[in-house]
């Protein structure tokens, strides 16, 4: 079964800052991989998906991830925080299960921007 | 527009009665989900289905009931059996295109026992 562990459940960083927001899947299968954002008491909010067209992956908000092979890694990355980024992250991978797809989340990465 | 709707937004349950969330769609999607979210655990399965009249156990399945009547909606019945319920329950649909297609989340319920 395909799993994504998202490495560090709290990130800050300052206004204007590097956002690097860390994601390690495990597939069997080439994957196909999410980022969802989610703000408080809402429900997520796609920013990008991996669908093997290519490898950098530009999505919503100037986020955009890179899917790395040989390291089993999607890391999310926006050069420049705004205050309005702060949310919670979640790393997804799309899994085939008996009944149909499903879509296995990660634990989440609560981002914290500082003024 | 459109998009999925989850009614109520906050609701209030006495331990030992049955509560139903409501998820309607209006986007055509045939994948219907509903994931429970606990503080630090992320997203959590309970119920899904890819088409109506049928529906399969997620990974947190047990005190929990399902319904696919019609393409457009998907409610959930939290019953007494369900040890710990207070939690924020999200209903979400999905694009089709095999693993590809990503899940579209209402706005969510939240759900207290008290």
């Amino acid at each position: 079964a395909q799993s994504v562990t998202q490495l560090g459940s709290h990130v800050s960083v300052s206004e204007g800052a590097l956002v690097l927001l860390r994601c390690n899947y495990s597939s069997s299968v080439p994957p196909y991989l999410f980022w969802y954002v989610q703000y408080p008491n809402q429900g997520l909010q796609l920013l990008l998906k991996y669908t093997s067209a290519a490898t950098l992956v530009k999505g919503i908000n100037g986020f955009e991830a890179e899917f790395k092979k040989s390291e089993t890694s999607f890391h999310l990355t926006k050069p420049s925080a705004h205050m309005s980024d702060a949310a919670e992250y979640f790393c997804a991978v799309s899994d085939q299960g008996t009944g149909g797809f499903k879509t296995i989340f990660g634990a989440g990465t609560r981002l914290f921007v500082k003024a | 527009d459109g998009g999925i709707t989850q009614s109520p937004k906050y609701l209030f349950r006495k331990e030992g009665q049955n509560v139903t969330l409501s998820c309607e769609q209006n986007l055509n999607h045939d994948a219907m989900y509903w994931y429970r979210q606990d503080p630090g655990q992320g997203l959590r399965l309970i119920y899904y289905s890819q088409i109506v009249n049928d529906f399969q156990k997620g990974d947190i399945a047990e005190g929990y009931s399902v319904s696919r009547e019609k393409k457009e909606s998907f409610p959930l019945t939290v019953t007494s059996a369900q040890k710990n319920p207070t939690a924020f329950y999200l209903c979400a649909s999905r694009l089709p295109g095999q693993g590809a297609g990503e899940q579209f989340f209402g706005p969510g319920t939240r759900l207290t026992v008290l």
